[in-house]
C-alpha cells in the first residue's frame, strides 16, 4: 500500500466551527507532514511530525492545532477559522524525515 | 532558510517535443532535490528525485540534472504526451522541504 488517504475531501465551515481533517498511511512512514496549498501557488509547509513528534512548527496560527494520536495518523483540528485560511491543505509522508515523501490528494476547505 | 526559484512559470510544447524546466536555490546545505506533478484537483505526485551526491537520474521519458556549484537543477522531459499537461514543482529540502513557484506545461496534440 503506497497510498496517503485524506478526509475528508471538501469540508465548508464556518468561522466559529469546530472541524478536523484526517490524514493515514500504511507504509510504514515515521515523518508525516501537513502543508497548505491557495491556488496557483506552491505547497507551503506547516507542520512536520517524526516519530509522532512535533519536529517543525512553521509560525502557523494557534487556530491551527496537529495531533498525530500514532505512527500512522495525522490530525489537523481547526477552530475559529477566517474566510483567508480557506485552501487546499495536504498530507504527506515520508520513511524518515529528509526522505522522499508522498502525498495524499488533499482536502478542500472553504470557510464562510 | 531556503529559496527556490522556478522557470518557467508556463511552457508550452509540441507533443513529441522535449521540454525543460529549471529551478535554482540558495541554502548550499540542501542536499535533496525532488520533483513533483500536479494535476487538476489532486495532490502532488512525486516523479524523481535526485540527492547531492549524484549529478544525474534518468528514469525513462525523465531526467534531473544537478549542479552544486551553480546552485541549480533541471527537469527534462523528452517525447512529451498530452498526459504530460500538469504544474510541476521543484523543490529543495535541507531541514524542510521548499517548493518553487511551479511550472504550468502544456502538451499540444
Amino acid at each position: 500500500d503506497t497510498e496517503v488517504t485524506q478526509t475528508p475531501k471538501h469540508l465548508v465551515m464556518g468561522m466559529t466551527n469546530k472541524k478536523s481533517l484526517k490524514c493515514e498511511q500504511h507504509m510504514g512512514h515515521r515523518a508525516m507532514y501537513w502543508y497548505k496549498q491557495k491556488a496557483k501557488k506552491p505547497p507551503e509547509l506547516m507542520f512536520v511530525y517524526s516519530y509522532e513528534k512535533l519536529s517543525i512548527n512553521e509560525s502557523v496560527p494557534s487556530r491551527f492545532s496537529p495531533e498525530c494520536p500514532n505512527s500512522s495518523l495525522l490530525n489537523l483540528h481547526l477552530h475559529a477559522l477566517q474566510p483567508e485560511d480557506s485552501a487546499l491543505y495536504l498530507c504527506a509522508s515520508s520513511p524518515f524525515k529528509d526522505f522522499s515523501q508522498y502525498f495524499g490528494p488533499g482536502t478542500r476547505l472553504t470557510v464562510l | 532558510g531556503e529559496n527556490v526559484e522556478q522557470h518557467p512559470s508556463t511552457l508550452s510544447v509540441q507533443e513529441g517535443d522535449s521540454a525543460v524546466i529549471k529551478c535554482t536555490y540558495s541554502d548550499s546545505a540542501s542536499n535533496y532535490f525532488p520533483w513533483y506533478k500536479q494535476e487538476l484537483g489532486k495532490g502532488p505526485q512525486l516523479i524523481i528525485d535526485i540527492r547531492s551526491n549524484v549529478g544525474e537520474k534518468k528514469d525513462q521519458r525523465i531526467a534531473v540534472t544537478l549542479n552544486k556549484t551553480a546552485k541549480h537543477f533541471s527537469l527534462h522531459i523528452t517525447e512529451t504526451q498530452p498526459e504530460d499537461s500538469a504544474v510541476y514543482f521543484c523543490a529543495a529540502n535541507d531541514n524542510d522541504m521548499r517548493f518553487g513557484a511551479g511550472t504550468r506545461l502544456t502538451v499540444k496534440p
